[in-house]
């Protein structure tokens, strides 16, 4: 049981250059979620889904684009990378109800924007 | 706005016990929840807590007052292995996460 797995775990962009951070879970959670950490600051929510086919905005997501075409999959696409774009990003999930902030973390994904 | 305040960094001693406080500010409130991060890991969840009072979990209890905005972590019996942040979130009326800075906990022998 791999909970959740995130690729690639570390990259280096030159700005302007385009990615795609993938996040796959195996739990079957109907949430997902990508975060992104910098030091000092608390997680902030880029975008999220409440199911397949669907994707939400959360606090920060000006640069980024999300899909969720399968339920186990969470796509976060950089069109155009800009140094500010230089963090850690965390996927996540978790099941809807009261405890919906239970939240499964994958191990994130270092990216470097030169 | 919504806010999380939770102290930037604490040192206690091995076998002491700490207690992390976190106040919020929130929207409406769903819950609160306490997550560790060791260095260069993801974080992974300690507690949630709803109802007013404390809840205890081994060597770690957790600590809500909704009247107040409050709520604490206390580590017992502190092991090395407790050198970590600990992040404190607030569930909103929405049931978004609203999230701390994390506070850096530092162990010494």
């Amino acid at each position: 049981n791999a909970g959740v797995t995130q690729t690639p775990k570390f990259r280096v962009l030159k700005t302007g250059q385009s990615m795609t951070l993938l996040c796959a879970q195996d739990m079957n959670h109907e949430y997902m979620y990508w975060y992104r950490q910098d030091p000092g600051m608390g997680l902030r929510l880029i975008h999220y889904s409440v199911g397949e086919g669907t994707t939400a905005k959360g606090e920060v997501p000006d640069g980024y684009n999300v899909s969720r075409l399968k339920k186990q999959n969470f796509l976060l696409g950089l069109e155009s990378a800009a140094p500010s774009q230089t963090s850690v990003y965390f996927c996540a999930s978790s099941r809807p109800g009261s405890d919906t902030g239970e939240l499964f973390f994958g191990e994130g994904s270092r990216l470097t924007v030169l | 706005g919504q806010n999380i305040d939770q102290p930037t960094e604490m040192t206690a001693t091995e076998g002491a016990i700490v207690q992390i406080n976190c106040t919020y500010q929130t929207s409406g409130f769903n819950g609160l929840f306490w997550y560790q991060q060791h260095a260069g890991e993801a974080p992974t969840f300690l507690s949630y807590n709803v109802l007013d009072g404390l809840e205890e979990k081994g060597r770690f209890s957790s600590f809500l007052s909704r009247s107040k905005g409050y709520s604490y972590l206390l580590l017992k019996e502190l092991q090395m292995k407790d050198s970590a942040s600990y992040l404190c979130a607030a569930l909103d009326s929405n049931y978004q996460l609203i999230w701390g800075a994390g506070t850096k906990l530092i162990i010494k022998p």
